[in-house]
């Protein structure tokens, strides 16, 4: 996982509850992707930011929002708005070479 | 749905080879990826192939690709318990950086 830090491992969140997972990285990679999985299933992808100040909506975009205000930070917020919200939440950068994607260790959501 | 697609679970015995197959759907994908899951943990890439090739190995690894029946898969000879893990494979299209992810093959490494 090394130069790409997921937190907390573990969250968890009340119904109406907006919660922000965070994700650094000290890569120097520009591209930076969250992604959902559900267990069992494989990867969908959330939101993308090519660039600092800009990002993109992914596959299942809907009850998240995104920020990119700097090169090494791309957090994600869970709004109250997702309502199936539980899920293991990946963080990944992308370097030019190859456009080869390094993944961060995860962060867990669950609801109470 | 996924465009990749994998089968879902494979068990071996410890020093039997493993071969994990995936078929995918675009043939202007340009490289494609397997990476490695283990428990609670994140994606790890294992080797890729980039699509004027057909295989390439590395060390216990092999990836065979089948341009023309859109098949990639990843032999692992002399599979080891630690290799019990989930297998993804993944494409890039030739639009855009974007990866496009199979469901992941539960390979279970029976002692």
């Amino acid at each position: 996982d090394g130069g790409i830090t997921q937190s907390p491992k573990y969250l968890f969140r009340k119904e109406g509850q907006n919660v922000t997972l965070s994700c650094e990285q000290n890569l120097n990679h520009d591209a930076m992707y969250w992604y959902r999985q559900d267990p069992g299933q494989g990867l969908r992808l959330i939101y993308y930011s090519q660039i600092v100040n800009d990002f993109q909506k992914g596959d299942i975009a809907e009850g998240y929002s995104v920020s990119r205000e700097k090169k090494e930070s791309f957090p994600l917020t869970v709004t109250s708005a997702q309502k199936n919200p539980t899920a293991f939440y990946l963080c990944a950068t992308q370097t030019g070479e190859r456009e080869k994607l390094f993944f961060g260790s995860g962060t867990q959501l669950s609801v109470l | 749905g996924e465009d990749v697609e994998q089968s879902l679970f494979l068990s071996v015995r410890e020093g039997d080879s493993s071969v994990i197959n995936c078929t995918y759907t675009d043939s202007s994908s340009t490289y494609l990826y397997w990476y490695k899951q283990e428990p609670g943990a994140g994606l790890q890439l294992l080797t890729y192939i980039f699509s004027n090739m057909d295989m390439k190995q590395d060390q216990r690894l092999t990836v065979l690709l089948n341009k023309k029946d859109k098949h990639l898969s990843l032999r692992i000879a002399d599979t080891q318990t630690g290799d019990s893990a989930i297998y993804f494979c993944a494409e890039r299209r030739n639009a855009g950086n974007m990866l496009t992810f199979g469901g992941g093959t539960r390979l279970m490494v029976k002692p």
